[in-house]
């Protein structure tokens, strides 16, 4: 079981915007602003797309924003591409080690 | 370019021990902390620990201490992940990323490292 419980599926069409949830607790996602998204597409390694729960990191496009409200963080990917059919994780920094979700697909129908 | 490349897959039977490694190039490579982490193959990724390679001090998740070992070798950019005795259950893809000075993210990657371990 993942210490930060995201949903295991979402799905949207292309254009349509999504949001992935990550929810923890006031040790982890709520008592830091250190939380980061992972995009993986199979067999390749995680690409960061969001880190310090709502920072860019160059080269990432800007329809992928993050965000956070007490112990939820939030991934969006709006105008969704087909290239972003993938798995997405979160992560948080918690007491000096990190702790990640359970992953969420995204299925671009 | 800045990259970390990890070694090649392992076949291992149980109990039998197993060093991977992960090399850094294209920046310093004492000035990022390098972190291990494992992934089932269709499964999340899990935190196992950290090395700063410039002293070698080490986290490791509460959930790997005693499992593994996690060193560095700045001389020659590279850090390792270790087992004494491995088990069917350390079948995995481990991966190794940088996270820089005052980062909380991991910012590149390595290329993955496919563990087996069976009888």
């Amino acid at each position: 079981q993942s210490a930060l419980t995201q949903p295991a599926s979402v799905s949207g069409s292309p254009g349509q915007s999504i949001t992935i949830s990550c929810t923890g607790t006031s040790s982890d996602v709520g008592g830091y602003n250190y939380v980061s998204w992972y995009q993986q597409h199979p067999g390749k390694a995680p690409k960061v797309m969001i880190y310090d729960v709502s920072n860019r990191p160059s080269g990432v496009s800007n329809r992928f924003s993050g965000s956070k409200s007490g112990n939820t963080a939030a991934l969006t990917i709006s105008g969704l591409q087909p290239e972003d059919e993938a798995d997405y994780y979160c992560t948080t920094y918690t007491s000096n080690f990190w702790v990640f979700g359970g992953g969420t697909k995204l299925t671009v129908l | 370019e800045v990259q970390l490349v990890q070694s090649g897959a392992e076949v291992k039977k149980p109990g039998e021990s197993l060093r991977i490694s992960c090399k850094g190039s294209g920046y310093s490579f004492s000035n990022y902390w390098i972190i291990w982490l494992r992934q089932m193959p269709g499964k999340g990724l899990e935190w196992m620990g950290r090395i700063d390679p410039s002293d070698s001090y080490i986290n490791y998740s509460p959930s790997f201490r005693g499992h593994v070992t996690i060193s560095a070798d700045k001389s020659i950019n590279t850090a390792y992940l270790q087992w004494t005795s491995l088990k069917a259950s350390d079948t995995d893809i481990y991966y190794c990323a940088r996270q820089g000075p005052g980062r909380y993210y991991m910012d590149v990657w390595g290329q993955g490292t496919a563990v087996t371990v069976s009888s």
